[in-house]
């Protein structure tokens, strides 16, 4: 099982460029999420998806949107890139909504710089 | 929503001591507190976790307590090695809450020196 897959790993972008991070899962499960990690920040979910064909908004979720494809994939993408979105961006997922075991498997990441 | 703070932010230990770091949580219906260790450069992984049924549980070098009635939770590492440097987090999922959402505290750096 390769667990969490992102794609790309890195990218550059100008201001104003719009891109779609993808993330997928093989390990069947129903929840997906996506956060952004900057330094001494922490992570901030961005958006999250309990089950498939639901999305909700997490605690940073302006200038992002996402589509949960199918219940292995789960995109974000940013319509209007800008500075202040510089940052690595973690997908992660976990088995099931209402489990009070709810482990969350990360995927690698990704670095984002918007210039 | 559920806020989690984290302290201290960096935490500098020598090789064979201990090594504590707390944190502190707002909503007294979670019920569910996950530590997560990040290598440099590398995502984050689950190390750790308890439920709010349970006060205490080790796993080798590591343990974690958990005190409800305080609302705070800390992670110990015992014999620290340089391979515990990391950053850690601390989370908590927001009880009543059937969405699986974790808040994370805001890490701490640790360093272990040879």
């Amino acid at each position: 099982n390769a667990g969490v897959t992102q794609t790309p790993k890195f990218q550059v972008l100008k201001t104003g460029q719009s891109m779609t991070l993808q993330c997928a899962q093989d390990m069947n499960h129903n929840s997906m999420y996506w956060y952004r990690q900057d330094p001494g920040m922490g992570l901030r979910l961005i958006y999250y998806s309990a089950s498939e064909g639901t999305t909700d908004k997490g605690e940073v979720p302006n200038g992002y949107n996402v589509s949960r494809l199918n219940k292995r994939e789960f995109s974000l993408r940013l319509e209007s890139a800008a500075p202040s979105q510089t940052s690595v961006y973690f997908c992660a997922s976990s088995l099931r909504p209402g489990l009070t075991y709810n482990e969350q498997f990360f995927g690698p990441g990704t670095r984002l710089t918007v210039l | 929503g559920e806020n989690v703070e984290q302290h201290p932010s960096t935490l500098s230990v020598q090789e064979g001591d201990s090594a504590v770091i707390k944190c502190t949580y707002s909503d007294s219906a979670s019920n569910y507190f996950p530590w997560y260790k990040q290598e440099l450069g590398k995502r984050p992984q689950l190390i750790i976790d308890i439920r709010s049924n349970v006060g205490e549980k080790k796993d080798q070098r590591i343990a974690v307590t958990l005190n409800k009635t305080a609302k705070h939770f800390s992670l110990h590492i015992t014999e620290t090695q340089p391979e515990d440097s990391a950053v850690y987090f601390c989370a908590a999922r927001q009880g009543g809450s059937t969405l699986g959402r974790l808040y994370f505290g805001r890490g701490t750096q640790l360093t272990v020196w040879p």
